[in-house]
């Protein structure tokens, strides 16, 4: 089945070591989202490409930064983690300007210890 | 800038009642998508529905339904005789499809709902 992945499910990662998350996508679509959901809250939007065009979020931190090296694959840099990185990042794809169906990976939980 | 609005933040009901979870959102675009999404603890988000602007339509799919009222701007979403196995967060979305740009999926706060047997 068409699908997005992501990997690893559960990241636990030290203070300040930089970590990527990674996303795959079997859909084709043009977009890729990722977006941070810390607990008790609704995931909030960080950055998206269109192909590689490359959209960030005005209050999305420095220190997360995203690679789109082909169709397929996004990766996730948090180059220095700290304690309120802490969260579950969604990946999510959509085909363009469309708005109507978006596909969410099963997430990665990352953990700063 | 669109918004949505999820007034409720946790709901407990025991099973076989039903529950209403309520949606208000706000856009300036007359052409949008609304969005369901359901949250267990294991975290992945499950698609439940999406509803286009144009189509004021109720929908019913076994015991789920959803009423969408655009004169209020409203999208809920009612669990008809409850289960355990719908213990769970709630989102409610909202896309905006503009001309010349991206759509973008904008989340409520989410209703936490808790079925005890």
């Amino acid at each position: 089945d068409a699908m997005v992945i992501q990997n690893p499910r559960y990241q636990v990662t030290q203070f300040g070591k930089p970590v990527t998350l990674s996303c795959s996508q079997t859909l084709n679509h043009n977009v890729m989202y990722w977006y941070q959901q810390k607990s008790s809250q609704a995931p909030k939007l960080l950055f998206h490409y269109y192909d590689k065009d490359f959209n960030n979020e005005a209050d999305t931190p420095d220190n997360f930064q995203s690679r789109r090296p082909n169709t397929s694959f996004c990766f996730l840099d948090i180059r220095s983690p700290g304690l309120g990185d802490a969260a579950m990042y969604l990946c999510a794809t959509s085909r363009a300007r469309t708005g109507d169906g978006y596909t969410f990976g099963s997430g990665t939980r990352l953990t700063v210890v | 800038a669109q918004k949505v609005t999820q007034a409720q933040t946790e709901i407990s009901v025991v099973e076989k009642e039903d529950v209403t979870l309520d949606c208000v959102y706000e856009t300036r675009d007359t052409t949008y998508y609304l969005f369901w999404y359901k949250q267990p603890p294991s975290g992945e988000l499950v698609f439940l529905i999406r509803r286009n602007s144009f189509d004021e339509q109720n929908e019913i799919s076994g015991r789920y339904s959803w009423n969408f009222q655009k004169s209020t701007s409203s999208f809920n979403f009612t669990i008809t005789a409850s289960q355990v196995v719908d213990s769970a967060v709630y989102f409610c979305a909202l896309s905006e499809t503009r001309a010349g740009a991206n759509s973008k999926l904008t989340f409520g706060k989410g209703i936490t709902l808790s079925v005890r047997p």
